[in-house]
């Protein structure tokens, strides 16, 4: 079973709006990470955030964590048509080494 | 650094064959996990390698199988294939200091 949950599973934008995907998780975590997955590619690395952390930013990213609601949430600022992609939060639980349980991920369709 | 690196991409087997893949990680990482990404189950996590070790397992058939040589190096195998094992199959290596997860290009795997 899935970990994790996104919402929406798909998101349409005109370039230039924000993108906000939300994650849910149902276990205690070390870490969560977010990937991006272009069609038929792998899985690009975005960010990693730690249990003890609320908020990280890496350029036009912005990633929250809300421990107590088991939650995380992706903001890209600026979208570009290149941003279209599948989003996957995935989460490192507690004791589990380095495996990753994955979300369903979010489609983001980026309109130029 | 390369990054992770998988081999072959594409590959076309029948029913009852077997397959075997492989995945040298980033230089200096000694993790190595492989996911399964299907259009119906999403991405899930069949097992994890260290120095040589399986360290953690998914609920797959012992049909899935892999190990780790000693330049971390990592292979998994599928045997009696089934049209359900069309997929594509990820690896991913870890790095240890920052608990970051990288990804391969993943192997795309097609059973007729």
């Amino acid at each position: 079973s899935q970990q994790g949950e996104e919402d929406p599973q798909a998101l349409s934008i005109q370039e230039g709006e924000n993108a906000t995907m939300n994650c849910s998780y149902k276990t205690s975590i070390n870490n969560l990470q977010w990937y991006r997955q272009n069609s038929g590619r792998g899985l690009v690395h975005l960010i990693l955030i730690r249990s003890n952390e609320r908020e990280k930013h890496s350029g036009r990213l912005r990633v929250t964590l809300d421990t107590s609601k088991k939650s995380s949430s992706l903001l890209i600022t600026a979208s570009r048509a290149a941003d279209t992609a599948s989003y996957f939060c995935a989460t490192v639980i507690n004791n589990a080494g380095n495996m990753l349980t994955f979300g369903g991920g979010t489609r983001l369709m980026v309109k130029p | 650094k390369a990054g992770v690196t998988q081999t072959p991409r594409y590959l076309i087997k029948t029913r009852g064959q077997q397959v075997t893949l492989s995945c040298s990680p980033i230089s200096g990482h000694r993790s190595v996990s492989w996911y399964q990404q299907t259009p119906g189950q999403g991405l899930q996590f069949l097992f994890e390698y260290f120095s040589e070790t399986q360290r953690n397992k998914g609920n797959f058939p012992g049909r899935f199988s892999g190990r780790q040589f000693s330049n971390s190096r990592s292979e998994m195998n599928v045997s009696t294939l089934e049209l359900g094992d069309s997929a594509l199959y990820l690896c991913a290596s870890r790095d240890g200091g920052r608990n970051t997860i990288y990804f391969g290009e993943g192997s795309w795997l097609t059973v007729v």
